[in-house]
């Protein structure tokens, strides 16, 4: 019974190529997020939806769009991949904007 | 802007011995803050939250404490145990939609 679920857990690919990333809750929140953990362990917000509108849009180049069908839903899909988009991936959803439940995140590596 | 500061980045304690982890942040205007936990290849679990009203939350061995005229928060962990190892990060939530993470404490207990 996995709250927040995100596949895959690892994704290596080359630079150019296009990935997803999928992210689903079954705890019925209203809000989703995707946060990047990079090297250094720094976790940034980067997308938040809330019943599957844009509500955060942090400075992420174009490359990164998310996109969510229902408010179960936020998948991450990456346009040409580069050596710096490296970093663990985490989904999150909220029941009220303040706490968070964490899936087990992605770890990309391109190469 | 709104940062969010944990010192040390590493500890290590020997089993048994009771410990506090340090949060500092620069907005005294927070509205809470959490402290989450990070197993290696894992989510983030969520401990503890403390509301921006409250002085301190306890679960367990554990006891948060909120200093917003200081800008400091710690967490208490009491008895020590190598199940506790782990990185801890705490987050603040400043009103604007996002939580401000730490760049978190790698604690390892030594049996």
């Amino acid at each position: 019974d996995t709250a927040v679920s995100q596949t895959p857990k690892y994704l290596v690919t080359q630079m150019g190529n296009d990935k997803s990333i999928k992210c689903e809750q079954n705890l019925g929140h209203d809000t989703m997020y995707w946060y990047k953990q990079d090297s250094k362990k720094f976790l940034k917000i980067m997308f938040s939806y809330n019943n599957k509108e844009l509500i955060i849009n942090e400075t992420v180049p174009n490359r990164f769009s998310p996109k969510s069908p229902d408010k179960a839903h936020l998948n991450l899909h990456i346009n040409s991949l580069e050596l710096g988009d490296s970093a663990v991936y985490f989904c999150a959803s909220s029941p009220d904007r303040v706490r968070r439940t964490f899936g087990s995140g992605t770890r990309l590596t391109v190469v | 802007k709104q940062e969010v500061t944990q010192i040390p980045a590493a500890l290590s304690v020997p089993e048994g011995e009771n410990l506090v982890l340090n949060c500092s942040f620069t907005d005294s205007a927070i509205y809470n803050l959490q402290w989450f936990r990070q197993d290696p290849g894992k989510g983030l679990t969520s401990l503890l939250l403390i509301q921006s009203s409250q002085r301190e939350q306890t679960s367990g061995r554990l006891n948060a404490s909120l200093d917003k005229s200081s800008g400091r928060s710690t967490l208490y962990i009491a008895a020590s145990q190598p199940g506790d190892s782990a990185t801890y990060l705490c987050a603040g939530y400043f009103g604007n939609e996002k939580l401000t993470f730490g760049t978190g404490t790698r604690l390892t207990i030594i049996p």
